[in-house]
């Protein structure tokens, strides 16, 4: 089945514990992006990346890092998360960007930091 | 910067009637548009979607869009409402390759 697939899909850490939540998807998609979801603000994109090795930052990308070693793999990384990061993430790919194709996305990473 | 703005953050509307969601856009140029549905903890999936030919689209479970350029407008219909379309529906566009803005979103209850 043509998926992408986040974990974990629930988090509750302390500020300033490092993590990672992981992305990936099996329909050889060149672009995959992350996005952060919260009430009333619609989604936002945090970063992107059109290949691998290729990323570059969104809208927020403040506070986040990623990577794309592999094609199939897009991780998240909060290096120093501050309780604002608290919100329901999103992973997102596309064959070859959202024109025309739209987005194929994962079921959500639902994060609080206390 | 593009913006898309929805109009209305929660529509209620009764079981069999038509349910009717508003976005709008800004836009120079003739963007593509979309509409994904959100279920209650899962994630988007796409509605519709508009790219180039008949402005009238149409898309899965009984749901239409009808882009308007005069009035930067996709709204999304439905002509008798189910329970099962209870969820959140976001309207997006897009004016290019990574260029992909979405709407603060709106939620649909339907009533019995």
């Amino acid at each position: 089945e043509a998926q992408v697939t986040q974990n974990p899909r629930y988090l509750i850490t302390v500020t300033g514990k490092k993590l990672t939540v992981t992305c990936s998807q099996n329909m050889n998609h060149e672009y995959m992006s992350w996005y952060r979801q919260d009430p009333g603000l619609g989604l936002r994109q945090i970063y992107y990346s059109m290949n691998v090795e290729v990323t570059d930052k969104g809208d927020v990308p403040e506070g986040y890092k990623v990577s794309r070693k592999e094609k199939r793999n897009f991780p998240l990384i909060l290096e120093s998360p501050s309780p604002n990061q608290t919100s329901l993430y999103f992973c997102a790919s596309s064959l070859q960007g959202s024109l025309d194709y739209g987005y194929t996305f994962g079921s959500g990473t639902r994060l609080t930091v206390v | 910067a593009q913006s898309v703005t929805q109009l209305g953050s929660h529509v209620s509307v009764s079981e069999g009637a038509l349910v009717l969601l508003r976005c709008n856009y800004s836009s120079s140029v003739p963007p593509y548009l979309f509409w994904y549905v959100q279920y209650p903890n899962q994630g988007l999936q796409l509605l519709l979607k508009y790219t180039t030919g008949a402005t009238l689209v149409k898309g899965i479970n009984g749901f239409e869009a009808e882009f308007k350029k005069s009035e930067t407008s996709f709204h999304l219909t439905k002509p008798s409402a189910h329970m099962s379309d209870a969820a959140e529906y976001f309207c997006a566009v897009s004016e290019g390759f990574n260029k992909f803005y979405f709407g603060s979103g709106t939620k649909l209850n339907v009533k019995p």
